[in-house]
């Protein structure tokens, strides 16, 4: 099966950087998403990585270590609206192509 | 507004009711999906259709019935459910169930539906 690590809270200030990590263990590792949950909302995308390395899109950035089956997010300028569950899953190239395995997700709280 | 419907967003129900779950998706996608969300626990995928033919089902107890009619509806039919079947439900879509080629077509997922058994 699929191992996917993440811390369950984190507190950080607004306009602080806060860095979610992930850790995975998959056989056919295929790709990794993050995803951002707010309570009693969609889980929405934020990024795609498959390749090593940081993809920046705006205020938040994803890396990937393949090597080290281990990603972060993150977040710079923080504000109050990034309160949220963080989500990783990983798709694996063994189970139905597709299918998400997710972490337990990290619940971000950002304080004044 | 993510483009992915589902209704109604909260549902209570005894154990031997039915009621059925409904998921809309507008954005030309061609594949579903079921997921259960429970407290403390990770997203669990139920069921996958991919152009109206289910692809996935992960050992989920016959009490719910998916339905694909065609690739913009997705229902989930309940009955006889259990106290431990009270979850948040999750619809999702994506283009397409990923290939090796397109593994990373992201799933849009609607705001879920609340269910909670009494």
């Amino acid at each position: 099966g699929q191992n996917i690590d993440q811390p369950t809270e984190m507190t950080a200030t607004e306009g602080a950087i806060v860095q979610i990590n992930c850790t995975y263990q998959t056989s056919g590792f295929n790709g990794l998403f993050w995803y951002q949950q707010h309570a009693g909302e969609a889980p929405t995308f934020l990024s795609y990585n498959v390749l090593d390395g940081l993809e920046e899109k705006g205020r938040f950035s994803s890396f990937l270590s393949r090597s080290k089956g281990y990603s972060y997010l993150l977040l710079k300028e923080l504000q109050m609206k990034d309160s949220a569950s963080y989500l990783c899953a990983v798709t694996d190239r063994g189970s139905t192509l597709g299918r998400l395995y997710f972490g337990r997700g990290t619940q971000l709280t950002v304080w004044p | 507004e993510t483009g992915v419907t589902q209704t109604p967003r909260h549902l209570v129900m005894g154990m031997t009711n039915k009621k059925s779950l409904k998921c809309e998706q507008h954005l030309g996608h061609n594949a579903m999906y079921w997921y259960k969300q429970s407290a403390k626990k990770p997203l669990e995928l139920m069921f996958v259709y991919n152009f109206k033919e289910q692809t996935e089902n992960n050992s989920v107890p016959s009490r719910f019935s998916p339905e694909c009619p065609n690739s913009s509806h997705l229902f989930l039919h309940l009955h006889t459910l259990q106290p431990e079947d009270s979850a948040l439900y999750l619809c999702a879509s994506s283009l397409r169930q990923g290939t090796l080629g397109d593994s990373n077509q992201p799933q849009h997922f609607g705001d879920g539906t609340r269910l909670s058994i009494l």
